[in-house]
């Protein structure tokens, strides 16, 4: 299985910018990287994914390494309701268009008032 | 954003009852469905995958006979967890990908099951 590495926890304060790492150095060519968070006692929630160019949207910015085997997930101003769980997941494919996610441990964003 | 609707959300059960668990894609069409389960402070470890008319695919260590899993239709799977034992309370969310937008994956709010 591709892995990923993230720090356990990071804090922030309230509109401050958020970077939140995640290293996968054994990623394939073919493995999206995919950004979800959870909220407590919640099911997760799509944030952004990419493949090789930095992508950005309505909630987050995905900064992706040139190597490929790095990652930051940014948050340009957190809120109080940015604090949750941020799971970094390679998106493996297993056959034909299938895919699965397998998550990891994450990281759990604190953000201070 | 798409809307997967996950019921009940919260459920006691007696040990040895079965319990089923609805899993539906309000605004899309999902061919492939996937259910998790999540203990607390635990990440969430896939259980299996549903394609719509066809078998599940269970993940290693998940028990076919016991977690019957039917995704009869684009919009709905079910999970049904049978004979329910206190080691099976936990915390269990569905997913859904959209069939044209197959990038992402749409969760439910998840179920939590408590088995006295």
């Amino acid at each position: 299985d591709a892995k990923t590495t993230q720090p356990n926890s990071m804090e922030s304060n309230e509109e401050e910018p958020v970077h939140l790492p995640c290293n996968h150095s054994t990623i394939s060519g073919t493995d999206y990287i995919h950004w979800y968070r959870q909220l407590p006692s919640q099911g997760p929630e799509y944030v952004i994914h990419g493949l090789t160019s930095n992508v950005n949207n309505r909630m987050a910015s995905l900064a992706i390494a040139e190597d490929r085997k790095s990652s930051t997930l940014i948050l340009h101003r957190a809120t109080l309701r940015d604090a949750a769980v941020y799971y970094c997941i390679l998106r493996e494919t297993t056959f034909g268009s299938n895919y699965k996610l397998t998550f990891g441990k994450g990281t759990l964003l604190t953000v201070n008032p | 954003g798409a809307v997967v609707s996950q019921h009940p959300s919260w459920v006691i059960c007696k040990s040895g009852t079965s319990v089923k668990i609805e899993c539906r894609s309000l605004d899309f069409q999902a061919t492939t469905m996937f259910w998790y389960r999540q203990f607390p402070k635990q990440s969430l470890m896939l259980m299996a995958t549903s394609n719509e008319g066809s078998k599940a695919t269970y993940e290693q260590g998940v028990e076919k006979d016991k977690f019957l899993i039917n995704h009869a239709s684009l919009t709905l799977s079910t999970l049904t967890v049978t004979s329910a034992h206190p080691e099976d309370s936990s915390f269990y969310i569905c997913s859904a990908r959209d069939s044209l937008a197959k990038n992402i994956q749409y969760f439910g709010a998840g179920t939590r099951l408590s088995v006295l």
